[in-house]
């Protein structure tokens, strides 16, 4: 069974404060990591996906990397509108694109 | 471009009747399309997995005949919770994933809160 852990559950940052995010998994063939952010009483907003060891991507202000059990999602000099719950998800080698996701970290940025 | 809409947002209704929420991908066909229900301050759990003009494939613990799925074509997609009772209120969030791509990145509509009373 496919398993992903982020930590830690909620991070407060001043703003300007770099940091990073984790999120490790347990999956038989990964296809792909996500990482979506969800603002409350919204739906996940998608970021990234990565599909092997050694992949970056960057977006503005993120930064995700993955290796072969973890993924990081850097957050540099974080704005108070980066403040939000920043989900993980993989899709193992089951059929059908099914993800599974963690319970997410809660990320608040203070001015 | 990905844009995937729900409808409605917000529903209250009485116990003993049923809702309907559809799911749309407004810029895109969706081959397949997933729903999703959260509880507060908890993760995603997929309820079901839906292809379009075939049956859904259901989770595990997830009543087949009280969340019907319907997925009539390859930008509409509907959930009908059947009877609701008070412990079906949630946050109900369908995703697509675009056809014939190689990606596998879904893409979520903005979530329908639902309160049954």
């Amino acid at each position: 069974e496919d398993q992903v852990t982020q930590s830690p559950e909620a991070l407060r940052l001043q703003e300007g404060e770099s940091s990073s995010l984790n999120c490790s998994y347990t999956v038989s063939g990964l296809r792909g990591l996500f990482w979506y952010r969800q603002d409350p009483g919204k739906g996940p907003e998608f970021l990234f996906t990565l599909y092997s060891a050694g992949e970056e991507k960057e977006k503005e202000r993120l930064k995700a990397t993955l290796t072969k059990k973890e993924s990081f999602l850097h957050i540099t000099a974080p704005k108070p509108e980066d403040s939000a719950t920043y989900l993980c998800a993989v899709r193992g080698g089951g059929s059908n694109y099914k993800l599974t996701f963690g319970k997410g970290t809660l990320l608040t940025v203070n001015p | 471009g990905a844009v995937v809409s729900q409808h409605p947002s917000r529903v209250i209704c009485k116990s003993g009747t049923s809702v309907k929420i559809e799911c749309r991908s407004l810029d895109f066909q969706a081959t397949t399309m997933f729903w999703y229900r959260q509880f507060p301050k908890q993760s995603l759990m997929l309820m079901a997995t839906s292809n379009e003009g075939s049956k859904a494939t259901y989770e595990q613990g997830v009543e087949k005949d009280k969340f019907l799925i319907n997925h009539a074509s390859l930008t509409l997609s509907t959930l009908t919770v059947t009877s609701a009772h008070p412990e079906d209120s949630s946050f109900y969030i369908c995703s697509a994933r675009e056809g014939g791509r190689s990606t596998d990145t879904q893409y979520f509509g903005p979530g329908t809160r639902l309160t049954v009373l």
